[in-house]
């Protein structure tokens, strides 16, 4: 079945300094990737989507680019900020296969310090 | 921008307790979801549908049962609650247009005593 895998369960990052999230997945079918941020007490909201292979996706200084060759969709933004401290969701979806659903990594919580 | 509402928002009850959490979701989707959230586990699906009357199983159903009554309608219910079944409670919605992209709603957080 489809897998998703995020490396990091726990990153604390400085202020001013890169962020890079890991994704990898696995599928049989032909697929979107996405990554969603929740912030503490919000709900899950998309942050990026693609579907194309080798094409950088770009959203609110965030960017990630979909590698079919490696199966993965890294997140990266050049410099944190304070705001992105949350809980980011890689998720695949089976669009080949059509069941509708999202598998999603088990998340990666970021915490950005002054 | 598609809009999913829940309700109740909050929710307390006592073990072996009837609950029913609602949800709404006027994208005009097809599909819709019900997850819980708990620390450490990540987004774990219970149940899912897609369109009026469908309901397909989730990853982790038991204890749980869900209707679709109508496109824009979906409940979860808890007939005998335990307290294992506290958790934070996210419905969503999505459809093919998009790569079934999902939108949550604001979640129910539950408390089984």
């Amino acid at each position: 079945g489809d897998s998703v895998t995020q490396t990091e369960g726990l990153v604390t990052l400085t202020e001013g300094l890169p962020v890079m999230l890991n994704c990898t997945y696995q599928t049989a079918y032909s697929t979107f990737l996405f990554w969603y941020v929740q912030h503490l007490n919000e709900a899950p909201k998309l942050l990026l989507k693609s579907s194309t292979d080798n094409k950088r996706t770009e959203h609110q200084g965030f960017h990630a680019t979909l590698h079919k060759s490696s199966s993965s969709f890294h997140l990266q933004k050049s410099s944190a900020q304070l705001s992105d401290s949350a809980l980011y969701y890689c998720a695949l979806s089976d669009t080949g296969g059509l069941s509708g659903k999202l598998t999603f990594g088990e998340g990666t919580q970021v915490t950005v310090i002054s | 921008e598609a809009a999913v509402t829940q309700s109740p928002r909050n929710k307390v009850t006592v073990t072996g307790g009837n609950v029913t959490l609602s949800c709404r979701q006027t994208n005009s989707h097809n599909y819709m979801y019900w997850y819980r959230q708990d620390t450490g586990h990540g987004l774990r699906l219970i149940h899912y549908s897609y369109g009026a009357g469908n309901l397909q199983i989730g990853d982790v159903p038991d204890g749980y049962k869900a209707t679709r009554t109508t496109q824009e309608d979906f409940f979860l219910l808890l007939e005998l609650a335990s307290p294992s079944q506290t958790s934070l409670y996210f419905c969503a919605s999505s459809d093919v247009a998009g790569g079934y992209e999902q939108y949550f709603g604001p979640g129910t957080r539950l408390t089984v005593l």
